[in-house]
């Protein structure tokens, strides 16, 4: 199975920084990585496809890059409703796997 | 517009089976494939598998072969999930989402989670 590592698990910020999470995999997945926001009591919420395409109806400040093993997600400015649980997972072969998520939280 | 509507809560007792309803509506629903991905309390998201509509055809986890069987009812545009020999850490939110149909097998739209409680 591949292994889907994120980092930082946790990371605290404040309304209008830019953070970077990192996602790396046990081997090289090309480009079919996602990513999903997750709040609290609630579905996940695709955010990126294929690495760096942006899902209809998300804000243009998520954006995603990487292929192989290596791979991030950039807020450019976060606003008060991105604190929330961030996935990415391995759509490359089955089974799927998922980091084990990085928690945003309120400086 | 789509959407994802799953049955309510459940509560059984270990060794029980649970069966989950996922019904699509808003698109042709056997032109993308319906996965199932579970989350524990507190913890993280776990793939059980997938279906494609159209056909049927299914991919498990080795983790869950033998205890898992998903279906789907064209008819009515519902997929279900079937969990066997429960046990309590199969205590978990249950979530279908579709698979859209590109390359990238993105998991796109979700159902709202249905709560399932394994306790004696």
């Amino acid at each position: 199975d591949i292994q889907m590592t994120q980092s930082p698990s946790s990371l605290s910020a404040s309304v209008g920084d830019r953070v970077t999470i990192t996602c790396r995999a046990s081997q090289s997945i090309s480009n079919y990585l996602n990513w999903y926001q997750q709040k609290p009591g609630k579905a996940p919420n695709l955010l990126i496809y294929a690495a760096s395409s942006l899902q209809s109806g998300v804000p243009s400040r998520f954006s995603g890059s990487g292929s192989e093993t290596d791979f991030t997600l950039t807020i450019s400015s976060l606003q008060p409703e991105d604190f929330a649980t961030y996935y990415c997972q391995q759509s490359y072969s089955t089974p799927y796997t998922f980091g084990q998520g990085t928690k945003l939280e309120i400086k | 517009q789509v959407q994802l509507v799953q049955s309510g809560g459940e509560v059984k007792k270990p060794g029980a089976s649970v069966k989950v309803s996922c019904k699509a509506s808003g698109y042709t629903f056997t032109r993308h494939g319906i996965t199932w991905v579970r989350q524990a309390p507190g913890q993280g998201l776990e793939w059980m598998g997938w279906i494609t509509t159209y056909n049927g055809y299914t991919n498990y986890p080795q983790k869950l072969q033998g205890r898992v069987t998903m279906t789907t009812d064209t008819s009515t545009s519902t997929t279900y999930m079937e969990l066997r020999s429960l046990r309590s850490d199969d205590t978990a939110v249950y979530y279908c989402a579709r698979v859209f149909s590109g390359s990238f097998g993105q998991f796109d739209f979700w159902g709202q989670g249905t709560p399932v409680t394994v306790s004696s």
